[in-house]
């Protein structure tokens, strides 16, 4: 069953420092998404991204974070400058409206900055 | 704009008793409703959605919910718990083709033996 993949599972990063997190959505999906879940809230939508841009981005999503698609499988989402509340686990979902109802998640990065 | 509203951050239940997790929702256009569940440091996992056509929708694991618009609700039923049934469980909304979710802040449920 196609799946979304992210990697790494798990990155611990310097406060200050640059980090990306990939995403591999499914091969025939159309939109991706990012999403954030600091540990013990909720998810919160950060970004969907359509036609190679930005379709629509939440207050979150500021100048600190860039998402891009550097090639036809790969989506990722770069936080420049990370602080100690950038903790949180980043969840990459694709969809394609075409032929589902729902988008699918991957299982997740935990980022642990110190 | 959309909103989602998860009564009870937390619900105990006896193994083999019912399962009732509450959501509401506020939408301004029809709405597509999900609930996930979240097992401890994993990701999330589709249980079931609603998107517009029978309003009794059945999941994964013998869960089910209904939608009832006169009461923007779309709450989450199991008529007997099981102890793997522990995990978080939350209520989406999203628009029509846009599949951006609007999250609930979550119910853990736990399972008494």
């Amino acid at each position: 069953e196609p799946e979304v993949t992210q990697t790494p599972s798990h990155q611990v990063t310097q406060m200050g420092q640059e980090v990306i997190l990939r995403c591999v959505p499914i091969s025939n999906h159309l939109y991706f998404y990012w999403y954030r879940q600091i540990l013990g809230q909720k998810v919160e939508f950060l970004v969907s991204f359509y036609n190679n841009e930005i379709s629509e981005k939440s207050e979150i999503f500021d100048d600190q974070f860039s998402v891009e698609r550097p090639d036809g499988s790969n989506f990722t989402l770069k936080i420049r400058s990370t602080k100690l509340e950038d903790s949180a686990m980043y969840f990459c979902a694709s969809s394609n409206p075409l032929m589902n109802t729902e988008a699918f998640f991957g299982q997740g990065t935990r980022l642990t900055v110190v | 704009a959309q909103s989602v509203t998860q009564l009870g951050s937390h619900v105990s239940v006896s193994e083999g008793a019912l399962v009732l997790l509450r959501c509401n929702y506020s939408s301004s256009v029809p709405p597509y409703l999900f609930w996930y569940v979240q097992y401890p440091n994993q990701g999330l996992q589709l249980l079931l959605k609603y998107t517009s056509a029978a309003t009794l929708v059945k999941g994964i694991n013998g869960f089910e919910a209904e939608f009832k618009k006169s009461e923007t609700s779309f709450h989450l039923t199991k008529p007997s718990a099981h102890m793997s049934d522990a995990a978080e469980y939350f209520c989406a909304v999203s628009g029509m083709g846009t599949y951006k979710y609007i999250f609930g802040t979550g119910t853990r449920l736990k399972v008494l033996a």
